[in-house]
């Protein structure tokens, strides 16, 4: 099946910075999702961005579908956006998503 | 629109006893999906339904876990006789299927958490 993996594992910020959360994949997608876990452990959708490019506030995802990478931008990063950030894929082939192992933000003040 | 329920929100059982978990889709969502998600690991799928039918249930542990989905709207999750291993989060999500039949954006419930001591 495919392989969904996620860079940096952990990232620390002090407030006010910019991240680039980034996620590879090694198969076709027909579907990318971005979610947000918060402490309580709630999966937040982020995005859903098979390909292109998307903008939501302070957060943007762009997918290259031909390369097989989609990246997640956070812009002045709050302590609120602390948590862990979940890339999911599903490939042409499979009904379900597949994650990758997240990455654990740390947003100091 | 309400999201994905889920009970009960948290569980501690002993090893060999049995667990149910309870979930009810977004409506409308004829898709339905069960996760599992271990301690410091991204969800893993244990099962998914379109209405009342079985999809994929090949990463389900059928020794001990069962879910079923009667009526095409709500599912159970069982697990039984439980053990150590089976501690993580049950996450249960719902996708619209579109016209040309592909699956879209997956939602989720807010997930149990279950420890088995």
């Amino acid at each position: 099946g495919i392989q969904v993996e996620q860079s940096p594992p952990d990232l620390i910020l002090q407030e006010g910075a910019n991240s680039t959360l980034r996620c590879n994949f090694s198969d076709s997608v027909n579907n990318l999702q971005w979610f947000h876990q918060n402490p309580w452990g709630q999966l937040i959708n982020l995005f859903y961005i098979p390909s292109g490019t998307k903008q939501n506030g302070r957060l943007s995802a762009t997918t290259v579908a031909t390369e097989r990478y989609s990246l997640l931008y956070i812009s002045s990063s709050q302590t609120t956006d602390s948590g862990v950030y979940f890339c999911a894929a599903r490939d042409t082939g499979r009904r379900a998503l597949t994650f990758g192992s997240g990455t654990r933000l740390q947003v100091q003040p | 629109e309400a999201g994905v329920a889920q009970s009960p929100r948290y569980k501690i059982i002993e090893k060999r006893q049995s667990v149910a978990f309870w979930c009810n889709p977004i409506s409308g969502h004829a898709t339905l999906y069960w996760y599992q998600q271990i301690l410091g690991q991204g969800p893993k799928l244990l099962i998914q339904f379109q209405n009342n039918g079985v999809v994929d249930d090949s990463q389900l542990p059928k020794d001990r876990f069962s879910a079923e989905r009667l009526k095409g709207v709500d599912s159970t999750l069982k697990i039984q006789p439980a053990k150590l291993e089976d501690s993580a989060v049950y996450l249960c999500a719902s996708s619209l299927i579109s016209r040309s039949g592909s699956y879209n954006e997956q939602f989720f419930g807010p997930g149990t958490r279950l420890t088995v001591l």
